[in-house]
């Protein structure tokens, strides 16, 4: 079975600052790895997709991810917060029955000016 | 424009009156799913659908019913709705089962 952990369900950050959102997983099989961005009130948006190629791996909006398989780990960073990074972030693995998605339980972040 | 789109967005009702959630894609992907989601649970796979005629059970399947009888449609059915599956509802889509595209969401509340 596949889990996904977000560690921080909220994650505050001045404008300007390092976004670090942390997730980890676990996988019986070779994962595809997901960063999914939700701002409020509307639906989910891939930011970057792992697929077995290059590990460190570029989304959009300044966003990057490193995949760790020794760490199973894909945590997700952004060098400079903006403040219309405000949003909830989901970390996601694939790679089972059915070509599910297992679902972190989500970061929100919260960016200061 | 490449979209699914889920109708309606917003539902009301009350426990027990049958209720239907549309879905449907014009990317003709082959991959479709429905999901839950749920505050500090993030998104739970309900059904998904591999082709048409073809669906099987996610993770929390109870309550819910599916059918796929075209491509491109893949509606959800609650025939008894009761307030536990109040919820945000999201239709999913996959052309390479692996990379799934999101509709809007259909926000359901069961009184």
């Amino acid at each position: 079975a596949q889990s996904v952990t977000q560690l921080g369900s909220h994650v505050s950050v001045s404008e300007g600052a390092l976004v670090l959102l942390r997730c980890n997983y676990s996988s019986s099989v070779p994962p595809y790895l997901f960063w999914y961005v939700q701002y409020p009130n509307q639906g989910l948006q891939l930011l970057l997709k792992y697929t077995s190629a290059a590990t460190l791996v570029k989304g959009i909006n300044g966003f990057e991810a490193e995949f760790k398989k020794s760490e199973t780990s894909f945590h997700l960073t952004k060098p400079s917060a903006h403040m219309s990074d405000a949003a909830e972030y989901f970390c996601a693995v694939s790679g089972g029955a059915g070509n599910m998605l297992t679902f972190g339980g989500g970061t929100r972040l919260m960016v200061k000016p | 424009e490449a979209q699914v789109t889920q109708n309606p967005r917003y539902l009301i009702t009350v426990t027990g009156k049958k209720l239907t959630v549309t879905c449907s894609q014009n990317m003709n992907h082959e991959y479709m799913s429905w999901y839950r989601q749920d505050p500090g649970l993030g998104l739970r796979q309900i059904y998904y659908s591999m082709n048409v005629e073809v669906t099987d059970k996610g993770d929390v399947p109870e309550g819910y019913k599916v059918s796929r009888k075209e491509k491109r449609n893949f509606p959800l059915i609650l025939e008894s709705p009761s307030p536990n599956q109040t919820s945000l509802y999201f239709c999913a889509s996959s052309g390479d089962f692996v990379e799934q595209f999101f509709g809007p969401g259909t926000r359901l509340t069961v009184l």
